[in-house]
């Protein structure tokens, strides 16, 4: 089974400052990785993922993530952040075989400050 | 292209109560999952289905039911409400291959008093 360490659960960041939050995983096996994005009231929307190649992945609205398999992390930055990014953000990973369903960790809430 | 559609958007249950919760999806996918989302404990997983005919248990599926009769819709089922099931809950689909990734719903906020 896998499983997703967000370490921060709170993150407070003044406007067009960079922003990281870590995400750290566990798998015996090898696997995909995911950044989902929640504005208030609404559902997940994904950010990006890594499925494989390239270790350096883009997504929308600006941020980006490198998969770390040495590290078993997915950290994802944003080198200026704008007030529209406040939002929770949720890191997942699923085994890159048969039917394995995403595991989420508990989030991580970023606040741009003004 | 509607995504994946939930319905109700808010519901105040009794303990006690029964419900379903819809969801629908017009993306053809073959797989969907239930999840619930509780404040600082991420989504848990309910239950999932590969495709019509086909359900299984995830990780938090006591006091639920689903059914998949058929690839479009996957309601979830609450047989006897306690205020523990009060919760957001997320129904998503997706498929894999080079597009892996699931499209979320909106979500149910659900009260259970």
């Amino acid at each position: 089974a896998q499983s997703v360490t967000q370490l921060d659960s709170q993150v407070p960041v003044f406007e067009e400052a960079p922003v990281e939050l870590r995400c750290n995983y566990s798998s015996s096996v090898s696997v995909y990785l995911f950044w989902y994005v929640q504005y208030p009231n609404q559902g997940l929307q994904l950010l990006l993922k890594y499925l494989s190649g390239s270790t350096l992945v883009k997504g929308i609205n600006g941020f980006e993530a490198e998969f770390n398999k040495s590290q078993t992390s997915f950290h994802l930055r944003k080198p200026s952040v704008h007030i529209s990014d406040t939002a929770e953000y949720f890191c997942a990973v699923s085994a890159n075989f048969g039917n394995e369903k995403l595991t989420f960790g508990t989030g991580t809430r970023l606040t741009i400050i003004p | 292209n509607a995504g994946v559609t939930q319905t109700p958007k808010f519901r105040i249950l009794k303990i006690g109560q029964s419900m379903t919760l819809q969801c629908t999806q017009d993306m053809n996918h073959n797989y969907m999952y239930w999840y619930r989302q509780d404040p600082g404990m991420g989504l848990k997983l309910i239950y999932y289905s590969v495709g019509a005919g086909i359900t299984d248990k995830g990780e938090v599926p006591n006091g639920y039911n689903v059914s998949r009769s058929t690839t479009e819709d996957f309601p979830l089922r609450l047989e006897l409400a306690a205020p523990s099931q009060t919760s957001v809950y997320f129904c998503a689909s997706g498929d894999r291959g080079p597009n892996y990734g699931y499209t979320f719903g909106s979500g149910t906020r659900l009260t259970v008093v």
